[in-house]
């Protein structure tokens, strides 16, 4: 299972953190994933992270302002995002891999945290 | 990038009809390719992985196939549960996803 928490209302250049709460599998064997849907539009892969926390890849419209890190003490994923812009509205989704890997299908997502950037 | 193209936009079917709904990659995937059903408000559910994998506890009408880098999901005979969006995804390499498809009511 995966809870998803941090959403909210994040101002033009401001931050906001982003957590995941993995449960019912072994996360730190995992690799993990973070992937958006804005309003009317389709879902999109933000970031990735390896299962150790040593690789993390993003897409381009997101490098420089967001970060992906883990806990795995804690089995928890984070988004940190700053220099949020209004293209970084949508509804963000952690997400499992299903064999684990960087670049996988993903078979275990949680019901998403929402993110409103206004001023 | 992969761009994945996704066709129809929208989809209207009767219950109990079957639906197929496809999906085009740029480039070669090999069968790198996943659909999920996204209903909002709820957790996106993988569907089929390897291109014509069912995921756990999918039931029998759906099914994947694929012919090079054309994929399509066929979901054979509607339920009410199965209106819903529809994506396909590409983990050849940085996975990205097709534009999806509303499947609806006719």
């Amino acid at each position: 299972q995966l809870v998803e928490s941090g959403g909210g209302l994040g101002q033009p250049g401001g931050s906001l953190r982003l957590s995941c709460a993995a449960s019912g599998f072994s996360f730190s064997s995992y690799a993990m994933s973070w992937v958006r849907r804005a309003p009317e539009k389709g879902l999109e892969g933000v970031a990735v992270i390896g299962a150790s926390g040593d690789s993390s890849y993003y897409v381009d419209s997101v490098k420089g302002r967001f970060t992906i890190s883990r806990d795995n003490s804690k089995n928890t994923l984070y988004l940190q995002m700053n220099s949020l812009r209004v293209e970084d509205m949508a509804t963000y989704y952690c997400a499992k891999p299903i064999w684990g890997l960087v670049i996988d299908a993903l078979d275990v997502w949680g019901q998403g945290t929402v993110v409103t950037v206004s001023s | 990038e992969v761009v994945m193209t996704q066709s129809p936009v929208t989809l209207s079917v009767s219950p109990g009809e079957s639906a197929t709904l496809s999906c085009r990659a740029s480039q070669s995937i090999s069968t790198n390719l996943a659909w999920y059903q996204l209903k909002l408000g709820q957790a996106p559910r993988l569907l089929i992985y390897g291109a014509s994998t069912r995921a756990t506890g999918i039931p029998a009408r759906f099914s994947g196939s694929r012919s090079g880098t054309e994929f399509t999901l066929t979901i054979s005979s509607l339920q009410s549960e199965d209106f819903a969006l529809y994506y396909c995804q590409q983990y050849n390499t940085w996975a990205t996803f097709g534009g999806g498809t509303k499947v609806e009511i006719k």
